[in-house]
C-alpha cells in the first residue's frame, strides 16, 4: 500500500466552527507532514511529526492544532479560522531513517472558510 | 538557509518532443537530496525522481532524467517524448541529509508545463 488518504476531500466551514482534517498512511513511514497550498503556489510547510512527536512547527497560528494519535494517523484540528485560511491542505509522509526517499502526498482537503 | 529557485514560471512543449525544466539551489550542506514533484491540475502531487547529492550518476526514471551539476548547484529535469499527461506543475525540492535529524523539504516556486497536441 503506497497511498496516503485524506478526509474529507472538501470542507466548507464558518469562522466559528470547529472541524478536523484526517490523514492516514500504512507504509510504515515515521515522518508525517501538514502543508498549506494556495493556487499556483508551492506547498507551505506547517507541521512535521517525527516518530509521533512534533518536530517542526512553522510558526503556525494556534487556530490550527495538529495531533498524531499513532504512527499511521495525523489530524489537523481547525477552530476559529479566517477566510484567508481557505486553501488546499496536503498531508504527506516519508520514511524516518531513510528520509531521503521522498514524500508521498495525499490528495488534499480543499477548505473554504466563509 | 537553503533556497530553491525555478526561473521558468511557465513552459510549453509539443507532444513527443523533449523539454528541460531548470532548478538551482543554494546550500552549504554536503549531504542532501533533491527531488522533482509533479502536480497535475486538480490532482495529487507525486514524486517523479530523486537524486542523492553524493551520487555522481544522474538519476533516470523512464522518460524522466535529471542533469545534476553539484558544483554549479543545478538540478534540471528532462522529459523525453512528452505526453499530454505530463501537463502539470513541476516543483523542485531540496532536503538536508538524514544526519541532520530534520525532515524539512524546501520547495521551489514551480514551473507550469503544458504539453501541446
Amino acid at each position: 500500500d503506497t497511498e496516503v488518504t485524506q478526509t474529507p476531500k472538501h470542507l466548507v466551514m464558518g469562522m466559528t466552527n470547529k472541524k478536523s482534517l484526517k490523514c492516514e498512511q500504512h507504509m510504515g513511514h515515521r515522518a508525517m507532514y501538514w502543508y498549506k497550498q494556495k493556487a499556483k503556489k508551492p506547498p507551505e510547510l506547517m507541521f512535521v511529526y517525527s516518530y509521533e512527536k512534533l518536530s517542526i512547527n512553522e510558526s503556525v497560528p494556534s487556530r490550527f492544532s495538529p495531533e498524531c494519535p499513532n504512527s499511521s494517523l495525523l489530524n489537523l484540528h481547525l477552530h476559529a479560522l479566517q477566510p484567508e485560511d481557505s486553501a488546499l491542505y496536503l498531508c504527506a509522509s516519508s520514511q524516518g531513517r531513510l528520509a531521503g526517499g521522498g514524500q508521498y502526498f495525499g490528495p488534499g482537503t480543499r477548505l473554504l472558510v466563509l | 538557509a537553503q533556497t530553491v529557485t525555478q526561473s521558468q514560471p511557465e513552459m510549453s512543449v509539443q507532444e513527443a518532443e523533449t523539454v528541460t525544466l531548470s532548478c538551482t539551489y543554494d546550500t552549504s550542506e554536503s549531504n542532501y537530496y533533491l527531488f522533482w514533484y509533479k502536480q497535475p491540475p486538480s490532482r495529487q502531487m507525486i514524486l517523479v525522481i530523486r537524486q542523492e547529492a553524493y551520487k555522481q550518476q544522474n538519476a533516470t526514471e523512464n522518460r524522466f532524467s535529471v542533469n545534476f551539476q553539484k558544483a554549479a548547484k543545478s538540478f534540471s529535469l528532462k522529459i523525453s517524448d512528452s505526453q499530454l499527461g505530463d501537463t502539470a506543475m513541476y516543483f523542485c525540492a531540496f532536503m538536508k541529509g538524514r544526519t541532520s535529524g530534520t525532515y524539512k523539504y524546501i520547495f521551489g516556486t514551480g514551473t507550469r508545463l503544458k504539453v501541446l497536441a
